[in-house]
């Protein structure tokens, strides 16, 4: 079975744009992660997914950033009015439950904000 | 405050030689630990957690909690072990804290 998918692999978007990312976790995977990772830093915890709920967003960076989960499957990141400090990779990860099992990771995407 | 420290971001060691990155956390609950390994141009992948005591290529951590460590050790370096490593936390607020990653370079 194919691994967890992200796209688009490289964005390159103007300040001020609404970017979208997608994630397809591998399949039966209940859980799925949204990490960032900036220049020099390490993995920032974004928000979790069971199922198609999030039960904390407080590691959402601003009210900017939003993502749903639906059917269970795909997820989208979506970043409002970009700004230059938004530019990362941003990481997805699924696992069969939350947290205790093994999170497999999907290839990033590369956001740059101009 | 930081929840894991790594305080290395590059590590080289010969080929051989005895290797250990360095994790510190910052819990006061029973923490959860993991290792986390990038090798260039792959993606980010688990290598060991504490909870299951086993060894990996070679490599072991032990969870110390009175020092709050949580070192990756592996008695001789190989060239294929030459990676990103994570040191990742499972705590409060259930949400995964990782540190800023130890780049290691074995020398052949």
């Amino acid at each position: 079975g194919a691994g967890v998918s992200q796209s688009p692999s490289n964005k390159v978007t103007e300040k001020g744009k609404d970017v979208e990312l997608r994630c397809d976790p591998i399949s039966g995977h209940t859980a799925l992660y949204w990490y960032r990772q900036s220049l020099g830093q390490g993995l920032e915890f974004l928000i979790y997914f069971q199922g198609n709920s999030a039960p904390d967003k407080s590691g959402l960076p601003s009210d900017r950033f939003s993502a749903e989960r639906t059917g269970g499957s795909v997820s989208t990141l979506t970043i409002q009015r970009t700004q230059q400090e938004d530019s990362a990779v941003y990481l997805c990860a699924s696992s069969l439950e939350p947290f205790r099992d093994e999170q497999y990771f999907g290839p990033g995407t590369r956001l740059t904000v101009t | 405050a930081q929840r894991v420290t790594q305080p290395e971001k590059l590590l080289s060691v010969f080929k051989g030689a005895p290797v250990e990155l360095k994790c510190n956390y910052s819990y006061s609950g029973s923490p959860e630990l993991f290792w986390y390994v990038q090798y260039s141009r792959q993606r980010l992948q688990l290598l060991l957690r504490h909870i299951s005591r086993e060894s990996i290529k070679g490599f072991t951590a032990d969870l110390n909690k009175g020092e709050t460590s949580f070192h990756l050790k592996k008695p001789f370096a190989q060239e294929e072990d030459s990676a990103m490593y994570y040191c990742a936390l499972f705590g409060p607020g259930n949400q995964f804290y990782f540190g800023t990653g130890t780049s290691l370079t074995v020398i052949p």
